[in-house]
């Protein structure tokens, strides 16, 4: 059962442009929701999160959306840089379970200069 | 670098073998996650310590054990392996006042032939 789906699997945006990934979850009772970027062979890095009472967190050039009735939530890579070539990935959790992340699918970026 | 330290980085062992994998959290994390990433599955919970006590349990296989010691390093032993267990194993950590914020170590890279 795939709680957080994420969209899409792959974009490919040219230097300057807005990248936009997309994510939906079905738990309800999820109350914590983190963006991760990964670079091959790496870790995922925690890049920025945002808590279901509010609708929209911005730091730098990353933005995330939320949207609480339709359960959905969203990254945007502002003035996309070559430097921003990752994976990405949503995750969701609850205190309720341990904070435990359920992750997306991830979605590869690619930043054409 | 996040602060997470794994070792060893790759590991190539056979079926049926047995492995160790070790994960020293950040300086007074008291919370230590295990994740497997592998292509078919992706990013999968797998267990969660807190302060030497199993908190949560995921997707785990029985094969597959953990342990946090007092020091706080944490050890996942996979046993019985398995072509299929073949994946990067990430460690994560998160700080007492901010539970919800996860820290990823580079993983470890299991590759079992």
């Amino acid at each position: 059962q795939q709680q957080v789906k994420q969209s899409p699997q792959s974009l490919i945006v040219q230097k300057g442009g807005i990248s936009i990934i997309n994510c939906a979850y079905e738990n309800t009772a999820f109350d914590y929701f983190p963006w991760y970027q990964q670079f091959p062979g790496k870790g995922p890095a925690l890049l920025i999160a945002i808590r279901p009472d509010v609708s929209e967190k911005k730091e730098g050039r990353f933005t995330i959306s939320f949207n609480k009735s339709a359960k959905q939530f969203s990254l945007h890579i502002m003035d996309s840089q070559p430097g921003d070539s990752a994976t990405y990935f949503c995750a969701a959790s609850t205190r309720a379970a341990g904070n435990k992340l359920t992750f997306g699918g991830g979605t590869r970026v690619l930043v054409k200069p | 670098d996040s602060g997470v330290t794994q070792t060893p980085k790759h590991l190539i062992t056979a079926t049926g073998q047995r492995v160790t994998l070790r994960c020293s959290p950040r300086s007074g994390d008291l919370s230590v996650y295990w994740y497997q990433q592998s292509l078919d599955q992706g990013l999968q919970f797998l267990i969660q310590y807190y302060n030497g006590e199993e908190r949560a349990k995921g997707n785990i296989l029985e094969r597959f054990s953990a342990q946090q010691f007092p020091d706080l390093h944490s050890e996942l032993n996979l046993s019985s392996l398995e072509l299929g267990d073949s994946a990067l194993y990430f460690c994560a950590s998160s700080p007492a006042g901010r539970v919800e914020t996860q820290y990823f170590g580079p993983g470890t890279r299991l590759l079992v032939l």
